[in-house]
């Protein structure tokens, strides 16, 4: 089984639309969770860290379950801009570091 | 307001060939990172170095070897090249490993 697992997608949306989607994890141990950014042939970026509480970074919101050991992304009112492969990373606890990256989820937003 | 530097962006070389990828940071990180990336896969981790000193094998090792030269640089070295080994490679540094990642833009190798 894959450390983390995410749903390739594409999920094609009309701007303004919302866009949902989620990413499992294998080690119940994981401590930190992030979601980066990499459009087409660049460096991933960091979008957002996820919080056991959940957090919200402007029209994005992260959610964290760890019973069912899953992060989401959720994206409000979508943008053109938001065109991207999104892609989940974890690592482990204390002095493990290693993170571990999903393939990523390919977000498309259309006029 | 450099970052992560890596050189050069661009390589071809010939199956055996040697060469180094270099990696550089600004931002007084600790722990520094190699990973190569394919089509429809994640990210794997090659190398990587927790503090200056140390260097330790990640997912991927084979056909590689790493300095940690100092606190700020990081090099790559690929001693014979095969065309499995065609890739973009990323170099990134944390404050700590279990702090946020920061990428360099990447040296896209290809082996003939």
């Amino acid at each position: 089984r894959k450390e983390v697992e995410q749903d390739p997608g594409p999920f094609n949306v009309p701007e303004g639309a919302t866009v949902a989607f989620n990413c499992t994890y294998s080690n119940s141990a994981s401590q930190s969770f992030f979601w980066y950014r990499q459009d087409c042939r660049k460096e991933p970026k960091l979008l957002m860290s996820v919080y056991s509480s959940g957090n919200e970074d402007g029209r994005f919101t992260a959610q964290l379950n760890r019973a069912s050991q899953y992060i989401s992304l959720l994206i409000r009112d979508s943008k053109l801009s938001d065109s991207a492969t999104y892609l989940c990373v974890v690592n482990g606890r204390g002095g493990d570091y290693k993170l571990s990256f999903g393939a990523g989820t390919t977000v498309t937003v259309r006029a | 307001n450099a970052g992560v530097t890596q050189t050069p962006k661009f390589q071809v070389l010939k199956t055996g060939q040697s060469m180094t990828l270099q990696c550089a940071q600004d931002m007084n990180h600790n722990s520094m990172y190699w990973y190569r990336q394919d089509p429809g896969m994640g990210l794997r981790l090659i190398y990587y170095s927790a503090s200056e000193g140390t260097t330790d094998k990640g997912e991927v090792p084979n056909g590689y070897n790493v300095s940690r030269l100092n606190k700020r640089e990081f090099s790559l070295r690929l001693e014979s090249a095969a065309p499995s080994q065609t890739s973009v490679y990323f170099c990134a540094s944390s404050l700590r490993g279990s702090q946020p990642q920061h990428f360099g833009d990447g040296t896209r190798l290809s082996i003939l």
